[in-house]
């Protein structure tokens, strides 16, 4: 495609279950990150990865919160035990390199 | 810890009216970014400042940076509705080059 894109665009969950967020990059976008927006925290980064490997992970709120990139390409972000603090809109972003970067229309994640 | 502040947070103008959007960073940075968001959309670039004194045109609006200041504006120039959005400026650091945002600025542009 064209763009970033993420599925589902919505979500409700219940909590203590897990929820997995899926992004699919433009292609050839070596860097791809994750960023969560929320009413009470704004925009907050996530995680970075380049390639495959996740040099950067320092924004991921709590060990609940993993990422995973395979081939390059799409990026699964996965939130196990969700809470209600987990509800925010879940974006993901590609760049071709330390530029622009893409973003996506977003996750919205509720949970109830 | 990094900081970025816009201001104001919310704007209010009438349509043909100028303003401008404050935004303050407190580390020294490679590039800063603005950003557009409408209401349930993701953010669509608009600017990429890259040095200090760049100044971008684009439309309506302007965007400049001063490295020395850590201070990046947004210039309003004859507002419209269709301008109406909220607009977030953000700042590049690390070697993750990941972006740290402002709390954005709702712009609401009055007929």
């Amino acid at each position: 495609g064209a763009g970033v894109s993420q599925s589902p665009s919505n979500k409700v969950t219940e909590k203590g279950k897990d929820v997995e967020l899926r992004c699919d990059p433009i292609s050839g976008h070596t860097a791809l990150y994750w960023y969560r927006q929320s009413l009470g925290q704004g925009l907050e980064f996530l995680i970075y990865f380049q390639g495959n490997s996740a040099p950067d992970k320092s924004g991921l709120p709590s060990d609940r919160f993993s990422a995973e990139r395979t081939g390059g390409s799409v990026s699964t972000l996965t939130i196990q035990r969700t809470q209600q603090e987990d509800s925010a809109v879940y974006l993901c972003a590609s760049s071709p390199s330390h530029r622009v970067q893409y973003f996506g229309a977003g996750t919205r994640l509720s949970v109830l | 810890e990094l900081k970025v502040e816009q201001n104001p947070l919310f704007l209010s103008m009438q349509e043909g009216k100028n303003y401008t959007i404050y935004c303050n960073y407190s580390t020294t940075s490679d590039r800063l970014y603005w950003y557009r968001q409408d209401p349930g959309k993701s953010l669509e670039s608009l600017f990429v400042l890259l040095s200090n004194g760049a100044v971008k045109q684009e439309g309506r609006l302007m965007a400049s940076l001063d490295t020395k200041a850590r201070l990046s504006t947004l210039h309003i120039t004859a507002a419209v509705h269709d301008l109406s959005a909220t607009y977030f400026c953000a700042v590049l650091t690390g070697t993750a080059s990941k972006l740290t945002f402002g709390t954005g600025t709702r712009l609401q542009v009055t007929l």
